[in-house]
């Protein structure tokens, strides 16, 4: 299948400092990508999609302008966690899906501290 | 909208038993539905998937089959090994827009030697 890359794994900051994640598409076009989040122990939460060249769609709850998301590409969308707080601690997932959108294909996800 | 219920756990088998784990879905029109499998500290793996009614999915011994009367989608393999030790989320999405998933709660396998 086709392959979605993350970076990096995992990432550690200080509060008040800001992240960004890269979603990657390695294989094929992705003409939207997703973003999740994992808490521990907890099921994937959509914070967000992404359609190349406008902006992003966010899920109800999910501060826009906290997370940050450019999909300036059609192999490429960034999450960039502003300002990051302990709360922001989490796991985040992308997934990406083709013209034909059909299925999506997850990354390997980032695991983010925030100290 | 859309829902996954599945099965509660943790689970906990002893090697060769049978694995069954529960998912039922809510859902407009005829989605597609998937088992993804999360080793831990990593992201997931599409483990298997259907697309239409009666529709069995199959992969690594692991089948579901796709049955719009119950809406359900029940995970099952016959013989289980340590090394299916994982979380297993059942989701769904729509034909529409295939790469918005809806997902369970994932439910933790623990399989003991």
């Amino acid at each position: 299948g086709a392959v979605v890359s993350q970076h990096p794994s995992w990432v550690i900051c200080k509060s008040g400092t800001s992240v960004k994640i890269e979603c990657r598409s390695l294989d094929f076009q992705a003409t939207t990508m997703f973003w999740y989040r994992q808490f521990p122990k907890q099921s994937l939460m959509l914070m967000a999609t992404s359609n190349e060249g406008s902006k992003a769609t966010y899920e109800q709850g999910v501060e826009k302008d906290k997370f940050l998301i450019n999909h300036a590409s059609l192999t490429l969308s960034t999450l960039t966690v502003t300002s990051a707080h302990p709360e922001d601690s989490s796991f985040y997932i992308c997934s990406a899906s083709g013209i034909e959108n059909t299925e999506a294909f997850f990354g390997q996800g980032t695991r983010l501290t925030v100290v | 909208g859309n829902s996954v219920t599945q099965m509660e756990g943790p689970v906990t088998l002893s090697e060769e038993a049978f694995l069954t784990i529960n998912c039922t879905y809510t859902a407009t029109g005829y989605p597609s539905l998937f088992w993804y499998v999360q080793y831990p500290g990593e992201g997931l793996q599409l483990l298997l998937k259907a697309t239409k009614a009666d529709d069995k999915g199959s992969n690594k011994g692991f089948e579901a089959t796709y049955r719009k009367e119950t809406t359900s989608f029940h995970l099952e393999k016959g013989s289980v090994q340590v090394s299916d030790s994982a979380v297993y989320f059942c989701a769904l999405s729509s034909n529409t827009n295939a790469g918005k998933s809806t997902f369970g709660d994932g439910t933790t396998l623990t399989v003991k030697p």
